[in-house]
């Protein structure tokens, strides 16, 4: 079945750092890519996505690019704020999937920037 | 984008008892997920309440156990049954965005976290 691995946390870093979460996935086909972001208080959010391989979403500084060769979608910002922490999920939706609305998560990952 | 409001926010519960959890969304949807995250782990669907009609059950999960109710397009409620410490997760209702299809896009609510003695 779908699976996404996403690198374990927490994340710690200072403010303007560069960050890198790593994603990767395993799915048959060409799933569609998602990160999702809890802020404290907060439900999930979208982040960003990507819906075929080569293609980069980026939102608010964050980018991800949907690299099908290594099955990966890893989530990268060039300097993080303070107003990043949060936690991050990467998630997939399978292009052949029958349960409308299912998304595989990652176990998310525990971003903490410090100023 | 979609208000999801859940509660409780948070309670403890004895072994053995039930608890049911609210979820009202502020605009008619027609489909609501309810997702279980256990600690320290991933979000896994539990099942899509349907309006109108009986809810579809991911693998793992039977009705008997987390029955679903789904009276009307802005309101759904999930019960946990016959609770165990296993059962300790935070339950999130979610609904999709307009363009999901595309987007893949959904609203959640901030969760309800259970804890089983």
């Amino acid at each position: 079945g779908d699976s996404v691995t996403q690198m374990e946390g927490p994340v710690t870093l200072s403010e303007e750092a560069f960050l890198t979460i790593n994603c990767t996935y395993t799915a048959t086909g060409y799933p569609s890519l998602f990160w999702y972001v809890q802020y404290p208080g907060e439900g999930l959010q979208l982040l960003l996505k990507a819906t075929k391989a080569d293609d980069k979403g980026s939102n608010k500084g964050f980018e991800a690019t949907y690299r099908k060769e290594t099955t990966s979608f890893h989530l990268e910002k060039g300097s993080v704020q303070v107003s990043d922490s949060a936690v991050y999920f990467c998630a997939l939706r399978s292009a052949g999937g029958t349960s409308y609305g299912k998304l595989t998560f990652g176990q998310g990952t525990i971003l903490t920037v410090h100023p | 984008s979609a208000v999801i409001s859940q509660k409780p926010s948070r309670d403890i519960c004895q072994r053995g008892t039930s608890l049911t959890i609210q979820c009202q969304v502020d605009s008619q949807v027609t489909m609501m997920f309810w997702y279980r995250q256990q600690p320290g782990q991933s979000l896994t669907l539990i099942a899509t309440a349907n309006q109108g009609s009986e809810a579809t059950y991911e693998s793992g999960f039977v009705i008997d156990k987390f029955p679903i109710s789904r009276p009307n397009l802005t309101f759904s409620t999930l019960t946990v049954s016959n609770m165990s410490p296993e059962d300790s997760s935070i339950y999130l209702c979610s609904v999709p965005g307009q363009q999901f299809l595309n987007t893949g896009e959904l609203f959640f609510g901030e969760g309800s976290r259970l804890t089983v003695l």
